[in-house]
C-alpha cells in the first residue's frame, strides 16, 4: 500500500522555540494532506487541511499563526508549532490519500510525532 | 457524515474470535463503512471498508446488517498484536468524496489477553 512518512517520531523542545514537523508522501502525489492532533486516551482530531500552492484551511479553535503548515510540494507538507508551550505537548499525526484514478480507496496515515514541550 | 456509536472498550482471549459491533442508524444510501485502527503511539491503520455487502480481507471481516444500520468488524483469530483503538467511520466513498478528512470518533478500546 501507500505510504505516508513523518519526521521525527518523537522530538522534545524547550517552551518559547518551535518545531517543524515534516509530512511525505513516498510513492504518490498529495495535493491534499490532513493534520491531525492527539492528546492522551482521547480520539485524533483535525487542525487543519494542507492543500499544495495554498493556503491550509484550519479548523475552528486551530490557532493559524501558531501552527505553520507549508505545503511547497506535491509530496511534503510541513507543521511548525511555533513558540511551543507545554500544552502544546500531544501526538501529531498526518494523512494523506492517493487520487482516486489509481483505485484506493483508503486514507493513510504517518506514524505520528509524539511532541513533548518543556 | 453519519454518526456512529461503539462500545468504550472491549477484551477478547488470544485466539479467540473477536466482534465488534457499531451502530450508525443514520446511514444513508451512499456511505460506506469504514474500519481503522490505531495500535498505541502509531498512526491509524486502514483495516476494512464496505457499503452493503459483507467484506473480507487478509485482517478482518465487515458484517453490514440487511437494513445498513449497524455493523460488525470480526478479528477471527485475535493476537496480542490486535490490541488497539478500533474506529468505525461512516462517510462516502473516499475516492469520490474529494480532498475531505476522516472523521474519528472514541472508537473502541480491544484489549486482547493472552
Amino acid at each position: 500500500g501507500a505510504v505516508v512518512s513523518q519526521h521525527p517520531s518523537r522530538v522534545i523542545c524547550k517552551s518559547g522555540t518551535s518545531v517543524k514537523i515534516e509530512c511525505r508522501s513516498l510513492d504518490f502525489q498529495a495535493t491534499t494532506m490532513f493534520w491531525y492532533r492527539q492528546f492522551p486516551k482521547q480520539s485524533l482530531m483535525l487542525m487543519a487541511t494542507s492543500n499544495e500552492g495554498s493556503k491550509a484551511t484550519y479548523e475552528q479553535g486551530v490557532e493559524k499563526d501558531k501552527f505553520l503548515i507549508n505545503h511547497a510540494s506535491l509530496t511534503l507538507s510541513t507543521l511548525t508549532v511555533t513558540s511551543a508551550h507545554p500544552e502544546d505537548s500531544s501526538f501529531y499525526i498526518c494523512s494523506a490519500r492517493p487520487p482516486g484514478a489509481a483505485g484506493h480507496t483508503e486514507a493513510f496515515f504517518g506514524q505520528g510525532t509524539r511532541l513533548t514541550v518543556v | 457524515d453519519a454518526k456512529t456509536t461503539q462500545p468504550p472498550s472491549m477484551d477478547c482471549a488470544e485466539g479467540r474470535a473477536a466482534n465488534l459491533p457499531c451502530n450508525h442508524s443514520t446511514i444513508s444510501g451512499n456511505e460506506y463503512v469504514y474500519w481503522y485502527r490505531q495500535i498505541h503511539s502509531q498512526g491509524p491503520q486502514y483495516i476494512i471498508h464496505g457499503l452493503k455487502n459483507n467484506e473480507t480481507n487478509e485482517m478482518a471481516s465487515l458484517i453490514i446488517t440487511e437494513d445498513r444500520k449497524s455493523s460488525t468488524l470480526i478479528l477471527p483469530h485475535a493476537t496480542l498484536r490486535d490490541t488497539a483503538v478500533y474506529y468505525c467511520i461512516v462517510r462516502v466513498d473516499l475516492r469520490n468524496s474529494g480532498n475531505t478528512p476522516l472523521v474519528f470518533g472514541k472508537g473502541t478500546r480491544l484489549s486482547v489477553i493472552a
